[in-house]
């Protein structure tokens, strides 16, 4: 089966650094994708990690440790507007199929 | 360049009623595909297609029916609508697999 593991909710303060966790149990890896969701709005594409060890990329970093089933997604220097839901996505054991978490809501306060 | 276009936004439906999501990318993407997503559940596929007259199941197939005649093409078919498909339906693409691109998102109820 696949199970993929995010916290519900989490809330930090602008300016401040906060870490989404995700793990994950499927059949077969071929690579993780975290995707950003505005409410109301369609996800669009973060970050995406197929080797072990951190990508970054501005403010936002994703790190992968596939013998753990772990990912994170770093976010640097909160704002306002990364209020959002962050999504993880796991592709198992087909090249199209991605299997995505609940979705983390972080609220950003002042 | 418009990306993934998705229509209607908002959608109505009675019970037993039948309808068609549009879906039309202009990136010339292989890979189409329908998601729905519901609060507490996370995006689910529904079908999938990796190019013109190949498609196939996702997660939660039943109650849906999709084709791809063209490239740029991929209707979501409701053939009789039933509460249980109240839900917010994303189409999406991308190239060979890779990231996605998603469209703007319908919002249906079934009443």
């Amino acid at each position: 089966g696949q199970n993929i593991d995010q916290p519900t909710e989490m809330t930090a303060t602008e300016g401040a650094i906060v870490q989404i966790n995700c793990t994950y149990q499927t059949s077969g890896f071929n690579g993780l994708f975290w995707y950003q969701q505005h409410a109301g709005e369609a996800p669009t594409f973060l970050s995406y990690n197929v080797l072990d060890g951190l990508e970054e990329k501005g403010r936002f970093s994703s790190f992968l440790s596939r013998s753990k089933g772990y990912s994170y997604l770093l976010l640097k220097e909160l704002q306002m507007k990364d209020s959002a839901s962050y999504l993880c996505a796991v592709r198992a054991e087909s090249f199209q199929k991605l299997v995505f978490g609940t979705g983390t809501r972080l609220l950003v306060s002042p | 360049n418009a990306g993934v276009t998705q229509t209607p936004k908002f959608q109505v439906l009675k019970t037993g009623q039948s309808m068609t999501l549009q879906c039309a990318q202009d990136m010339n993407h292989e890979y189409m595909s329908w998601y729905r997503q519901d609060p507490g559940m996370g995006l689910r596929l529904i079908h999938y297609s990796v190019g013109a007259g190949i498609t196939d199941q996702g997660e939660v197939p039943n109650g849906y029916n999709v084709s791809r005649s063209t490239t740029e093409d991929f209707p979501l078919r409701l053939l009789s609508a039933a509460p249980s498909q109240t839900s917010v339906y994303f189409c999406a693409s991308s190239y060979r697999g890779e990231k996605l691109f998603f469209g703007s998102g319908t919002q249906l109820s079934v009443l």
